[in-house]
């Protein structure tokens, strides 16, 4: 069974670029979230992704973006870059039964290290 | 790797003591719980879970117990070892919604 992965693992942007990061999903599961992490804080919801349709969205612009895929696997897409977005992203994948996929174990992933300069 | 235990409250224990790290949730209406660990450079790891039915659930050196009258969820780790140096994290969830929230965290450090 493998894990959630997650690609790049590290990468440096300068404010108003744009990026693209990837992650695949934990076999079986079929949700995929998105958490972004500042440093020394916990997780902050960015959105979920079930049936390839944004199934709920925390409190971020909307230059944060995302797709999710046939296979799962699913993009975090973040447009006109500023410094404050510099932080580590998780993608988190589950199984759920339900477009309402609360309760249910998160898988994360190692990450993706953000710096925007 | 990234240290992600910056600025966080730390709680230092002798290596074969029993840990008990704190967490304090918001919003009453989360029915329930799960408490990750974190280790440098790696994203979240699951350790257990309970219900907002439930007060106390065990696993392997690990115990969660839930008091919803204060809001207080607590992470027992007994007989702690240097593997458990990690930042250890509270996360509630409320009914249908698909989003954890997530605490600040806790950064144990063992000593040998």
């Amino acid at each position: 069974e493998t894990g959630v992965t997650q690609s790049p693992t590290h990468l440096i942007k300068t404010r108003g670029q744009q990026v693209t990061l990837r992650c695949s999903s934990q076999s079986g599961h079929n949700t995929v979230s998105w958490y972004q992490q500042a440093l020394g804080q916990g997780p902050q919801f960015i959105f979920q992704y079930y049936r390839e349709e944004e199934n709920g969205r925390g409190n971020f612009p909307p230059r944060f973006s995302g797709l999710q895929f046939p296979n799962y696997s699913s993009e975090l897409n973040v447009n006109a870059l500023e410094l404050d977005d510099s932080a580590l992203y998780l993608c988190a994948s589950s199984r759920a039964s339900g477009v309402r996929s609360g309760a249910n174990v998160l898988t994360f992933g190692a990450g993706s290290r953000l710096t925007v300069l | 790797g990234e240290n992600v235990g910056l600025h966080l409250p730390t709680l230092s224990v002798q290596e074969g003591d029993n840990s008990i790290i704190n967490c304090a949730y918001s919003n009453s209406a989360s029915d329930y719980f799960i408490w990750y660990k974190q280790e440098s450079g790696k994203g979240p790891q699951f350790i257990i879970d309970i219900r907002s039915n439930m007060d106390k659930r065990q696993g392997q050196r690990v115990t969660v117990l839930l008091n919803k009258t204060v809001k207080h969820l607590s992470l027992q780790i007994a007989a702690t070892q240097p593997g458990d140096s990690a930042v250890y994290f509270c996360a509630e969830n409320k009914g249908s919604q698909g989003n954890l929230i997530f605490g600040k965290g806790t950064k144990l450090s063992v000593k040998p």
